[in-house]
């Protein structure tokens, strides 16, 4: 298996930008997973989903992120407008049940 | 919430030394983790241990879910295990792992 893909590896945009992550989850496994690491606040959950259904966005920091699963084999994570405090990298995740969560390479976003 | 705590935060060794790296967390825990990120950025699966005790070559865990804490033993480190180790705990059925803020480690040659 492939493993979690995700596209770009690196983003660098201007602030205003709209920003779109992209995620291939393994094939099979009905969670998903989206992340975000920074040196201050370490990894933190923005967003699961189950069965391609959001269940819960509360780590989500505010309206300007939105995260879509259209199928089981993709999904998208959408910054509009992105601000610097935005630069972080962006983990995507899957696993069966809430067992064992594997994770994609990141993208690094910077947002100047 | 749950408060997930590793120690020590920073460790430096000699290639070929061990060490112990902890994890405490503050409730039971349904789910738990063991990562390596390599200085690369990508995190890597060692153990899925939410009870007992796992071994992959050079590298082990323990998990004590009923005194809430968990090991992870690194024996005759090589450089090539530096990196930040983290361990998650998912709990109470959140669905949802929640990460230690890691030990940083750096093994010389």
């Amino acid at each position: 298996d492939a493993g979690v893909i995700q596209s770009p590896r690196h983003e660098v945009t201007e602030m205003g930008q709209e920003v779109t992550l992209r995620c291939k989850p393994i094939s099979g496994h009905d969670y998903l997973f989206w992340y975000r690491q920074t040196m201050m606040r370490g990894l933190e959950l923005l967003i699961y989903f189950n069965n391609n259904v959001p269940i819960d966005d509360s780590g989500m920091p505010e309206d300007r992120f939105s995260a879509k699963m259209p199928n089981a084999s993709f999904s998208t994570l959408k910054i509009q407008p992105s601000e610097p405090r935005d630069s972080a990298v962006y983990f995507c995740a899957s696993s069966t049940a809430i067992y064992e969560q594997y994770f994609g390479p990141g993208t690094r976003l910077t947002v100047t | 919430g749950i408060q997930v705590e590793q120690s020590p935060p920073d460790l430096i060794l000699q290639e070929g030394a061990n060490s112990t790296l902890r994890c405490n967390f503050s409730d039971s825990v349904n789910n738990l983790q063991w990562f390596h990120q390599n200085p690369w950025g990508q995190l890597i699966n060692l153990f899925y241990i939410p009870s007992g005790t796992k071994q992959n070559g050079r590298l082990s865990a323990t998990t004590v879910a009923t005194e809430r804490y968990s090991l992870l033993y690194i024996s005759s480190s090589q450089t090539t295990d530096s990196g930040v180790y983290f361990c998650a705990v998912e709990y109470s059925g959140t669905y949802k792992y929640i990460f230690g803020t890691g030990t940083r480690l750096k093994v010389l040659a």
